[in-house]
């Protein structure tokens, strides 16, 4: 089955700086990967996603581009804001399997 | 815009209670899941479905039990609820992977359950 490596948190970053969150798979065949985002009081909703190699997702000023050969999808923002603060997951899913999510990385964004 | 709906959103009860946890999507979706989060934020995936008459259950072992009468919904039950039981419960419904939608997830806003 599919797994994932996610970049523990929390992360505290003050509004404007650089975002990198990593995240790392191990999947059978050839899995899209996906970025979910969850605010505070509520459910996980889609960030982003790439479903081939090369491709980058984008969303939100948030980006993050499928690297096949090193097996990763790491989440990246040029400048953050306060409303960014959230829990990020990354999931990779191949065909019908479930979809597999990382443990959670917490953004806090200081004005 | 996804529908998915979950009620109640917050519920506290006694131990020993019954309890029906409702999820109800509109996107005629045939799988269906169920996630337990625990106050470090990891999702376990707890049940699943793949269409009306299937269920099953995931990763992490839950003394919880689903339905799946109607393509619809999908609700959660605990017989006797302990403070173990204490958590916040996520429904989840997905698009078929080969469609445009890829196999995305869609979330209920979650139902936050406080057993005393």
């Amino acid at each position: 089955g599919n797994s994932v490596t996610q970049m523990e948190g929390p992360v505290t970053l003050s509004e404007e700086a650089f975002l990198t969150i990593n995240c790392t798979y191990t999947a059978t065949g050839y899995p899209s990967l996906f970025w979910y985002v969850q605010y505070p009081g509520e459910g996980l909703q889609l960030l982003l996603k790439a479903t081939k190699a090369d491709d980058k997702g984008s969303n939100k000023g948030f980006e993050a581009t499928y690297r096949k050969e090193t097996t990763s999808f790491h989440l990246e923002k040029g400048s953050v804001q306060v409303s960014d603060s959230a829990v990020y997951f990354c999931a990779p899913r191949s065909g019908s399997e479930k979809l597999v999510f990382g443990k959670g990385t917490k953004l806090t964004v200081n004005p | 815009e996804a529908d998915i709906y979950q009620t109640p959103r917050y519920l506290v009860i006694g131990t020993g209670k019954k309890i029906t946890l409702e999820c109800s999507q509109t996107m005629g979706h045939d799988k269906m899941y169920w996630y337990q989060q625990d106050p470090g934020m990891e999702l376990h995936l707890i049940h699943y479905s793949y269409g009306v008459n299937s269920t099953e259950k995931g990763d992490l072992s839950s003394e919880s039990t689903v339905s799946r009468i109607r393509t619809e919904h999908f609700p959660l039950t605990l017989e006797s609820a302990r403070p173990s039981h204490t958590s916040q419960y996520l429904c989840a419904s997905s698009a078929p992977s080969g469609g445009s939608a890829g196999g995305e997830l869609f979330f209920g806003e979650g139902s936050r359950l406080t057993v005393l």
